[in-house]
């Protein structure tokens, strides 16, 4: 089974940073793709990670370590439309995603 | 990223009854497709997967009986929900992709409400 991590809720200011991050343990790794889902919609895509390191694409950046099992969204310059649930999946060896609980970012002016 | 379509946005049924969803590829044939359950303030969880001209692959704990799933064409699946009740209220999101390999591109889901 899979099992992922990530923190609830998280406030920030319009202007500011912020990281979420991530936790997994999975049967197999095929990467890690961070969402954004605003309430009542589907998620939305935002990044993938494959290999250890740091993807960049423009306010937000996504960061991966295999070893530990561990990823980080960052988003940056904080605007008010970035309030919403952010949601962790990985990808097993089956291909399958699987998603964590979703972080939901409330954005403060 | 692709078009997928969903189909309708939102429906409420009557206990008992049975729903149909559908999840359309719009830009390009899509071999696999998934179907995901997700209930308020909770993540999606992957119900099956379906594969075009063949059944479809369930989850565990996933009753397929009571949720239908065919994919007639690359470009078409749906999900029916036989016998409703109102703990099948949801919201149902369907995604595509071209290969496994490749990345998945969720519709805009479907919310059902069962009374």
């Amino acid at each position: 089974g899979q099992n992922i991590d990530q923190p609830t809720e998280m406030t920030a200011t319009e202007g500011a940073i912020v990281q979420i991050n991530c936790t997994y343990q999975t049967s197999g790794f095929n990467g890690l793709f961070w969402y954004q889902q605003h309430a009542g919609e589907a998620p939305t895509f935002l990044s993938y990670n494959v290999l250890d390191g740091l993807e960049e694409k423009g306010r937000f950046s996504s960061f991966l370590s295999r070893s530990k099992g561990y990823s980080y969204l960052l988003l940056k310059e904080l605007q008010m439309k970035d309030s919403a649930s952010y949601l962790c999946a990985v990808r097993d060896g089956d291909y399958k995603l699987s998603f964590g609980a979703g972080t939901t970012v409330t954005v403060r002016a | 990223g692709a078009v997928v379509s969903q189909h309708p946005s939102w429906v409420i049924c009557k206990s008992g009854t049975s729903v149909k969803i559908e999840c359309r590829s719009l830009d390009f044939q899509a071999t696999t497709m998934f179907w995901y359950r997700q209930f308020p303030k909770q993540s999606l969880m992957l119900m099956a997967t379906s594969n075009e001209g063949s059944k479809a692959t369930y989850e565990q704990g996933v009753e397929k009986d009571k949720f239908l799933i065919n994919h007639a064409s690359l470009t078409l699946s749906t999900l029916t929900v036989t016998s409703a009740h109102p703990e099948d209220s949801s919201f149902y999101i369907c995604s595509v992709t071209y290969e496994r390999e490749y990345e998945q591109y969720f519709g805009p889901g479907t919310r059902l409400t069962v009374t």
